[in-house]
């Protein structure tokens, strides 16, 4: 089955600079790449997501590219706010066989120091 | 519109005892998954519901188990509960197929067993 890595597993950043988060999958099938944020007490927020069809995709501070040579997509957060403290996971799935199984990186904790 | 609702938030039971965790989906969403996350295994898919049918299973032991009724609401089941169960069990509704309807979770239930 797919397996996804997640690095690194903790990220301390200045506030104002950039964070990088990357994974790595290895079931070349998985065509769905959704990136989750969880705060303290809640379940996981998307904030973005890409199709294997698309390189990279942008939402104002955030953004995510898709290699799927290397089999690896990487989340990109700029201008890094206290609020962007969470805990980050990236996440593959085949959705055309596997419906709506997603298979989770084990996660990133990102502090944004003020 | 009221997001994913899971109840109870938390739960202790004791080994050997079986236990039901329910969930509410968005409203109109048709497709309901269940993780488990725990800080060792992290995010593991359970089962995903698609109007009352299982859609999905992953790789968990028959003592878990799930339904979904005609409103969409489901629950999940653990019966002869183990030490290792302790987790926050995280429910997902969607529309109904990735990516086209990502999935939205709830802030989870805590179940400790002792």
């Amino acid at each position: 089955g797919e397996n996804v890595e997640q690095h690194p597993s903790t990220l301390s950043v200045q506030e104002g600079d950039s964070a990088v988060i990357k994974c790595t999958y290895s079931d070349s099938a998985s065509n769905y790449f959704p990136w989750y944020k969880q705060e303290l007490g809640k379940g996981p927020q998307l904030i973005i997501d890409i199709r294997s069809n698309v390189g990279e995709k942008k939402d104002q501070r955030i953004a995510v590219t898709l290699n799927k040579t290397a089999k690896h997509f990487s989340l990109h957060i700029t201008e890094t706010q206290p609020e962007d403290s969470a805990v980050y996971f990236c996440a593959a799935s085949n959705y055309e066989a596997a419906g709506n199984k997603l298979t989770f990186g084990g996660g990133t904790r990102v502090l944004v120091k003020p | 519109k009221a997001g994913v609702t899971q109840t109870p938030r938390y739960l202790i039971k004791t080994r050997g005892q079986q236990v039901t965790l329910s969930c509410s989906p968005i409203s109109g969403h048709r497709s309901v998954s269940w993780y488990q996350q725990t800080p060792g295994q992290g995010l593991q898919f359970l089962f995903e519901y698609f109007s009352e049918t299982q859609r999905n299973k992953g790789n968990f032991p028959g003592r878990f188990s799930g339904r979904q009724f005609s409103n969409s609401r489901s629950e999940m089941n653990v019966s002869t509960l183990e030490l290792g169960d302790s987790a926050l069990y995280l429910c997902a509704s969607s529309l109904d197929r990735i990516p086209n309807s990502p999935l939205h979770f709830g802030n989870g239930t805590r179940l400790t067993v002792t």
